[in-house]
């Protein structure tokens, strides 16, 4: 069971905009602003979209963009495309022994 | 081209021990520390330990306290971790990820390896 909870699943068709949300506790997500966002392709290494909530990497598609409120933390892909039918994942930087904490991942559908 | 390259999928009988190591490339070595996180089938990613940038500092989820050690070689950038005592249970794949001791994300990632422990 993963600590940080996300939709098992998001769909959208072309154009349109989605949000996938991340929600954990006051001891990760509500206490630190250090959630990142990674996408990961079948078979590959996750890659960085989002960092300490809100920030793009250099690169990174401005489509992409992150927020937070309390205990929640969301992701918004806007203008969906083909090309980001794939999985989702979050983690937060936390308060204890065990330093990061990962979401169960979210799987993107482009209808 | 920043790369973290791991090693092979492994077959492990349960008790046996797995030795995955993940080599760098493309960025001073030195100067991030590296994390080993797991996914089981059907769960979400794990945890599982740190190594500094030195090698001279670790620690480890406590979960698995006394069957993980993570080491590394300066000289290949290349960082090892050994997990023993397997069971059924450690069958997953194994993420190595690099994160800049200033910062709060994992900058790279390793393409994965798969263990599985069967008997």
């Amino acid at each position: 069971q993963s600590a940080l909870t996300q939709p098992a699943s998001v769909s959208g068709s072309p154009g349109q905009s989605i949000t996938i949300s991340c929600t954990g506790t006051s001891s990760d997500v509500g206490m630190y602003n250090y959630v990142s966002w990674y996408q990961q392709h079948p078979g590959k290494a996750p890659k960085l979209i989002i960092f300490d909530v809100s920030n793009r990497p250099s690169g990174i598609s401005s489509r992409f963009s992150g927020s937070k409120s309390g205990n929640t933390a969301s992701l918004t892909i806007s203008g969906l495309q083909a090309e980001d039918e794939t999985d989702y994942f979050c983690t937060s930087y936390r308060l204890g022994s065990t330093p990061y904490v990962f979401g169960s991942g979210t799987r993107v559908t482009v209808l | 081209q920043v790369q973290l390259v791991q090693s092979g999928a492994e077959v492990k009988k349960p008790g046996a021990s797995v030795k995955i190591s993940c080599k760098a490339s493309g960025y001073t070595f030195t100067s991030y520390y590296m994390h080993w996180v797991r996914q089981a089938p059907g769960q979400g990613l794990e945890w599982m330990g740190i190594i500094n940038p030195n090698g001279d500092y670790t620690t480890y989820a406590q979960k698995f306290q006394g069957r993980f050690i993570l080491t590394r070689d300066t000289s290949t950038s290349t960082v090892y971790m050994d997990l023993s005592s397997l069971t059924f249970d450690d069958s997953a794949v194994y993420y190595c990820a690099s994160l800049d001791p200033r910062h709060y994300y994992f900058d790279w990632w390793g393409q994965g390896t798969l263990v599985t422990v069967s008997s």
